[in-house]
């Protein structure tokens, strides 16, 4: 149990571009869903929290016009990377957990983004 | 402040033992979670701990002081596929999670 998918797990685009990451929760309902960034031999960096059904909650730092989050079901979240530059290029992960905060976090393979 | 401190990197050898710290000072505390995570791949999710003890899962241990601020991570008979990070996160007041820097584990045969 307890398996959550990322789409695409890699891409690749021109500077300028939008990109959209999909995170979803396949045998649980994902009530909270996280987004993570991690740069080569980094520790996890949250970037934002989001529940099902309200606004994403943004770590400080983090813009929230550029990284768009939506969590439109249980099952569902997305990033999307409006107008992606070079130093946006990353390795970016979800995690899911269940209705208790205490619940542990399950994550996503996580999505290999380029921007060229 | 919050902090997790855990070694940068640890060598052991095939189908030794090795013991991974972790000390953390944090604003409450609701849980220590550890993760593994190989090259170029999400974290997988290893152990819970939310009571002082040690925890037992297969090869993998895990141990709590909460008095202490401390908990290890205890892999035997160590095999080759468990060359990865080891995140050590600790849950606080508010339920997030606050996240170590990971030990990168090297086995040698």
């Amino acid at each position: 149990g307890a398996v959550v998918s990322q789409h695409p797990s890699r891409v690749i685009c021109k500077s300028g571009t939008s990109v959209k990451i999909e995170c979803r929760s396949l045998d649980f309902q994902a009530t909270t869903m996280f987004w993570y960034r991690q740069f080569p031999k980094k520790s996890l960096m949250l970037m934002a929290t989001s529940n099902e059904g309200s606004k994403a909650t943004y770590e400080q730092g983090v813009e929230k016009d550029k990284f768009l989050i939506n969590h439109a079901s249980l099952t569902l979240s997305t990033l999307t990377v409006t107008s992606a530059h070079p130093e946006d290029s990353s390795f970016y992960i979800c995690s899911a957990r269940g209705p208790s905060r205490q619940e542990t976090q399950y994550f996503g393979p996580g999505t290999r983004l380029l921007v060229l | 402040g919050q902090n997790i401190d855990q070694p940068t990197e640890m060598t052991a050898t095939e189908g030794a033992i090795v013991q991974i710290n972790c000390t953390y000072q944090t604003s409450g505390f609701n849980g220590l979670f550890w993760y593994q995570q190989h090259a170029g791949e999400a974290p997988t999710f290893l152990s819970y701990n939310v009571l002082d003890g040690l925890e037992e899962k297969g090869r993998f241990s895990s141990f709590l002081s909460r008095s202490k601020g401390y908990s290890y991570l205890l892999l035997k008979e160590l095999q080759m596929k468990d060359s990865a990070s080891y995140l050590c996160a600790v849950m606080d007041s508010n339920y997030q999670l606050i996240w170590g820097a990971g030990t990168k584990l090297i086995i040698k045969p």
